[in-house]
């Protein structure tokens, strides 16, 4: 079981609010990212991060934003969620040495 | 279209059948990497084959990569209804440091 947690595991809000998805990992990885997931479909890079004050867009256009102020927490946060945001997020974690990722649970967001 | 293309996407087997997955992908790698994924979870790593190797084993599961054919096969052998899962090829791309992941292939097994 890897060591990498995310909370909620299930949020519905309403349209206009704010939200911040927890990820945080305990295997002192320096590589961490977000995937957004819609049911049945493939993953999107939305954010990733290298290291502790460093962290890129990814492949898919995403209106979230994202932190990286310890090398073990990394929140992505959604300053105005919207019904095209209801989704899966998943977040990950490598380090430099093993390519494969761990992945936590998963967060189902669904907005109203 | 997409980096990792799989096939079939759907694949309903028998238990104790054997289970084959394609993923076919477009540019040059450094590794090629399968996930599984059990319904509402995350992704668990199952297999990693880099770009030099051919094939590889574990416990029920066979990989082969064929570079020139710029394609990947996973086999489950001997197939458990606990095998029941979405499956994911994800390419280690040269030069990306991040995986590009297929749309994957949902496997129901049998009882």
């Amino acid at each position: 079981e890897a060591d990498i947690y995310q909370t909620p595991r299930y949020l519905v809000i309403g349209t206009g609010k704010k939200i911040t998805l927890e990820c945080s990992q305990t295997m002192g990885h320096d590589k961490m990212y977000w995937y957004q997931q819609d049911p049945g479909m493939e993953l999107h890079l939305i954010h990733y991060s290298y290291g502790v004050n460093s962290t890129e867009k990814g492949d898919l256009s995403s209106e979230s934003t994202v932190s990286r102020i310890r090398t073990e927490h990394f929140p992505l946060t959604l300053e105005s969620a919207r019904p095209s945001h209801t989704s899966q997020y998943l977040c990950a974690s490598n380090d430099y040495t093993h390519n494969e990722q761990f992945f936590g649970p998963g967060t189902r967001l669904t907005v109203l | 279209s997409q980096q990792g293309e799989e096939d079939p996407q759907a694949l309903s087997i028998q238990e104790g059948e054997n289970a084959t997955m394609n993923c076919s992908y477009k540019t040059s790698i450094n590794n090629l990497q399968w996930y599984r994924q059990n319904s509402g979870r995350g992704l668990v790593h199952l297999i990693l084959i880099r770009s030099n190797e051919r094939e590889k084993h574990s416990g029920r599961l066979r990989v082969t990569l064929d570079t020139s054919k710029k394609s990947s096969s996973l086999l489950i052998t001997a197939s458990r209804a606990a095998d029941t899962a979405s499956y994911f090829c994800a390419t280690d791309l040269q030069g990306a440091q991040k995986l590009v992941f297929g749309q994957g292939t949902r496997l129901t097994i049998n009882p």
